[in-house]
């Protein structure tokens, strides 16, 4: 089975602080994603990655950043937290032939 | 470009009886649909999905979906709903490099 997990599901943060979420899968997957989910707006994508130090941003990408050094790992970034960043953070992956992404269990970032 | 419409962020049925959840989609490429769920506090697991060939497709759980082209449509049913269906249900299509474009999801309560 692939397996995606996520470093925290719990995380409570002071305004400007910077925050790392890591996602990482056991499948050998080349695409990863970051996805912010908030209620009523569903899932909306913020980045992407496609290969080893390759990134394009989504939809809301203002805010984050992304890195991806190793390709098991991708890491979403925010410099300088806000509360408007206080949401539920999901990471996938799906390989280069497949078709369904991958999620793992997520994280709920609070920023107060 | 891709979008995702579910009708009804809410929809609540009786144990055992029919679950419907609509999706209309739009896409500018053959779509691949897809439709996930969402325990409370976890990730998305995957139902179903429709790539190509048989417009009815079966799912885990007892859940089907129908792809029909003419409608732009692909709804997701379930004969008897049980108790342990009421979750948050995702539609969503696939666009280029992988990307899922999602609907904002229907919660699925289900009355004893």
């Amino acid at each position: 089975d692939v397996k995606v997990t996520q470093s925290s599901r719990y995380l409570v943060k002071r305004t400007g602080e910077k925050v790392f979420l890591e996602c990482v899968q056991d499948m050998d997957h080349e695409n990863m994603f970051w996805y912010r989910q908030d209620p009523g707006l569903g899932l909306r994508l913020i980045y992407f990655s496609y290969d080893v130090k390759m990134k394009e941003k989504g939809d809301i990408p203002e805010g984050y950043s992304v890195s991806r050094e190793k390709k098991e790992r991708f890491s979403l970034i925010l410099e300088s937290a806000s509360t408007n960043q206080t949401s539920m953070y999901l990471c996938a992956s799906t390989s280069g032939s497949g078709y369904e992404q991958y999620f793992g269990p997520g994280t709920r970032l609070t920023v107060t | 470009a891709q979008s995702v419409t579910q009708l009804g962020s809410h929809v609540s049925v009786s144990e055992g009886a029919l679950v419907l959840l609509r999706c209309n989609y739009s896409s500018s490429v053959p779509p691949y649909l897809f439709w996930y769920v969402q325990y409370p506090n976890q990730g998305l697991q995957l139902l179903l999905k429709y790539t190509t060939g048989a417009t009815l497709v079966k799912g885990i759980n007892g859940f089907e979906a129908e792809f029909k082209k003419s409608e732009t449509s692909f709804h997701l049913t379930k004969p008897s709903a049980h108790m342990s269906d009421a979750a948050e249900y995702f539609c969503a299509v696939r666009g280029s490099n992988y990307k899922l474009t999602f609907g904002k999801g229907t919660l699925l309560t289900v009355n004893p």
